[in-house]
């Protein structure tokens, strides 16, 4: 089945503690991206991935970092997370840039930093 | 960057009745307008999108519309049933790679 997988889908940590999301797919897609979504904001692109080791901020990337050594894998690591990274995040993909096909989206994870 | 404003943030209608939520766009050269529906605790998911060269698609009781000229984009849901509550989102193009979203609208269907 073609998919996005997150993990955690929840995780309540501290402030200063690093923490890494992981983001999977199983289609070969080129393009990657990561969203937080608040209440009342939306969704907002936080990086987003053309390809392998291709990665760009989106717009709001104050406070995360990416990595895209494999084309299946886009990690979000937040080095030093603070309480207004407190979101629900989701990772996405589609087949590549410029393309206008949908993007899928994982189920999502839940961040609360205390 | 792109502003993508999405109204209204709150909808609610009568089953079997019409649902219209509206979205403007700042930027002239976003080229792909897709809107996704969230239903709680779930992921976006994509029922619907338009290219900037074409005015209208409809896919059974859901169409989208689109002035380019206007920069602005509409979503109609027909026949509203309580399945359809959720929160909507549309989002615009920009570029290769910056899907702006609009700031959703939740639509209550009342049985």
């Amino acid at each position: 089945e073609a998919q996005v997988t997150q993990n955690p889908r929840y995780l309540i940590t501290v402030t200063g503690k690093k923490l890494t999301v992981t983001c999977s797919q199983n289609m070969n897609h080129e393009y990657m991206s990561w969203y937080r979504q608040d209440p009342g904001l939306g969704l907002r692109q936080i990086y987003y991935s053309m390809n392998v080791e291709v990665t760009d901020k989106g717009d709001v990337p104050e406070g995360y970092k990416v990595s895209r050594k494999e084309k299946r894998n886009f990690p979000l690591i937040l080095e030093s997370p603070s309480p207004n990274q407190t979101s629900l995040y989701f990772c996405a993909s589609r087949v590549r840039p410029g393309v206008h096909q949908p993007q899928h989206f994982g189920d999502g994870t839940r961040l609360s930093i205390l | 960057g792109e502003n993508v404003e999405q109204h209204p943030s709150t909808l609610s209608v009568q089953e079997g009745d019409s649902a219209v939520i509206k979205c403007t766009y700042s930027d002239s050269a976003s080229n792909y307008f897709p809107w996704y529906k969230q239903e709680l605790g779930k992921r976006p998911q994509l029922i619907i999108d338009i290219r900037s060269n074409v005015g209208e698609k409809k896919d059974q009781r859901i169409a989208v519309t689109l002035n380019k000229t206007a920069k602005h984009f509409s979503l109609h849901i027909t026949e509203t049933q309580p399945e359809d509550s959720a929160v909507y989102f549309c989002a615009a193009l920009k570029g290769a790679n910056n899907l702006f979203f609009g700031t959703g609208t939740r639509l209550t269907v009342i049985p």
